[in-house]
């Protein structure tokens, strides 16, 4: 499975767009990116998942370069309860579909007033 | 928010007793999963199951055991609980085309001393 590289932290200030960026240069064709956010003491929140097209839905945007070998995941307008370590995932689908996910350490988001 | 719960959600238990934690899923999923979070190593899944009686290991599987004989209950036993299984345990469903797509549980803090 292709591993990721995220920031330890971030700031992003309350209201402002957060930029989440993730590595993933050894991914295969066939592997989706998936995010996940752990809010303190709760469990993970599942928020969007893509293949090569952007991606959004009520939560955030996926971007996923042409390349596919990196991905960015924005909130457009973060408030304080974004506050949360967030998790890049690459997982494949079809005949690998166990669900296996693999946590890394993922990058902590501070939402500042 | 899915319908999983978690009993306990807190336990304190001593070294060499059997502890057997309950995830309960009102969703009518396939998948469910259970993973460990500590510290310094993030989210580690021990066992899932794809199916009733269907299960396999995760990657942190010794010292656990899991059954699912219904659908919407798969039990985690620790047979004999030691201080390194201290942790808290977080249960997971997906019942999506992507099994990767998951919702987590509350989580079950467990103190073994």
């Amino acid at each position: 499975d292709a591993k990721t590289t995220q920031p330890p932290s971030m700031d992003c200030a309350e209201g402002r767009a957060a930029n989440l960026p993730c590595n993933h240069s050894t991914i295969s064709g066939n592997e989706y990116v998936y995010w996940y956010r752990q809010i303190h003491s709760q469990g993970p929140q599942y928020i969007i998942h893509g293949l090569k097209n952007n991606e959004t839905n009520e939560m955030a945007s996926l971007i996923i370069t042409e390349d596919r070998k990196s991905s960015t995941l924005i909130l457009p307008h973060a408030t304080l309860r974004d506050t949360a370590v967030y998790y890049c995932i690459v997982s494949p689908p079809g005949s690998s579909n166990t669900g296996k996910l693999i946590f890394g350490q993922g990058t902590t988001l501070q939402v500042k007033p | 928010d899915a319908g999983i719960t978690q009993s306990p959600r807190h336990k304190v238990t001593e070294t060499g007793t059997p502890v057997t934690l309950r995830c309960h899923q009102t969703e009518n999923h396939r998948y469910m999963y259970w993973y460990r979070q500590d510290p310094g190593h993030g989210l580690r899944l021990i066992h899932y199951s794809y199916g009733v009686k269907d299960t396999d290991k995760g990657e942190v599987s010794d010292g656990y055991s899991v059954s699912r004989s219904k659908t919407e209950d798969f039990l985690l036993t620790l047979e004999s609980a030691t201080s390194s299984q201290t942790s808290v345990y977080f249960c997971a469903i997906s019942g999506t085309s992507s099994s990767y797509e998951q919702y987590f549980g509350p989580g079950t803090r467990l103190t073994v001393t």
